[in-house]
């Protein structure tokens, strides 16, 4: 079985500063590790992901993720936030590759402020 | 970039009715498409895979009698709610996997169910 926690509920962080949004998981085998943010009425929009190669992934919107094995974490970073970041994140993992059901985490809401 | 569509985007019913939702891909092909499920401020729970030319996969604990998958071509798979009532009110996300502009699934904007 898989699954992916994340441990906030909810994040501030004024603009500017930088932020983070934190994912562990568990899967069985090599991980396919996902992103996606979500605004209000509107679909998953696809951030980043991790299948292999470097552990540091750079997505989207200046968006980038460090993926730590010894950790079994995979935290969403950004190093300048800006108001319009402020969304719901969903870290996300499948076992078997992209084409694959998602197991999703719980959601964390990612509020930036002036 | 892949585009899928979800209609309607917001559906209110009676108890006992029957709805349907539609999930298409605009413009790719996809032999897959995942149906979710979020309650509000939770995340999404996966309901089922959806085939094309084959018999949806359900996930555990969901009932395929009571929510239909048809995936009737290469573009399009729908999601029908027999016999709703309260509890069945929710966000009903899809997704598809394609490659351009990226390896990855995407998603629906989602339809939200209100059954009274």
């Amino acid at each position: 079985a898989q699954s992916v926690a994340q441990p906030e509920d909810q994040v501030n962080v004024a603009e500017g500063n930088p932020l983070t949004v934190k994912c562990t998981y568990s899967v069985s085998g090599n991980p396919y590790l996902f992103w996606y943010v979500q605004y209000p009425n509107r679909g998953l929009q696809f951030l980043l992901k991790y299948i292999t190669g470097d552990n540091l992934v750079k997505g989207s919107y200046g968006f980038e993720a460090e993926f730590n094995k010894s950790q079994t974490s995979f935290h969403l970073k950004k190093p300048s936030a800006l108001v319009s970041d402020s969304a719901l994140y969903f870290c996300a993992v499948s076992h078997t590759g992209t084409a694959s059901k998602l197991t999703f985490g719980t959601g964390t809401r990612l509020q930036v402020t002036l | 970039g892949a585009v899928v569509s979800q209609h309607p985007s917001w559906v209110i019913c009676k108890s006992g009715t029957s709805v349907k939702i539609e999930c298409r891909s605009l413009d790719f092909q996809a032999t897959t498409m995942f149906w979710y499920r979020q309650f509000p401020k939770q995340s999404l729970m996966l309901m089922a895979t959806s085939n094309e030319g084959s018999k949806a996969t359900y996930e555990q604990g969901v009932e395929k009698d009571k929510f239909l998958i048809n995936h009737a071509s290469l573009t399009l798979s729908t999601l029908t709610v027999t016999s709703a009532h309260p509890e069945d009110s929710s966000f009903y996300i899809c997704s598809a996997p394609w490659t351009v502009p990226q390896e990855t699934q995407y998603f629906g904007p989602g339809t939200r169910l209100l059954v009274l």
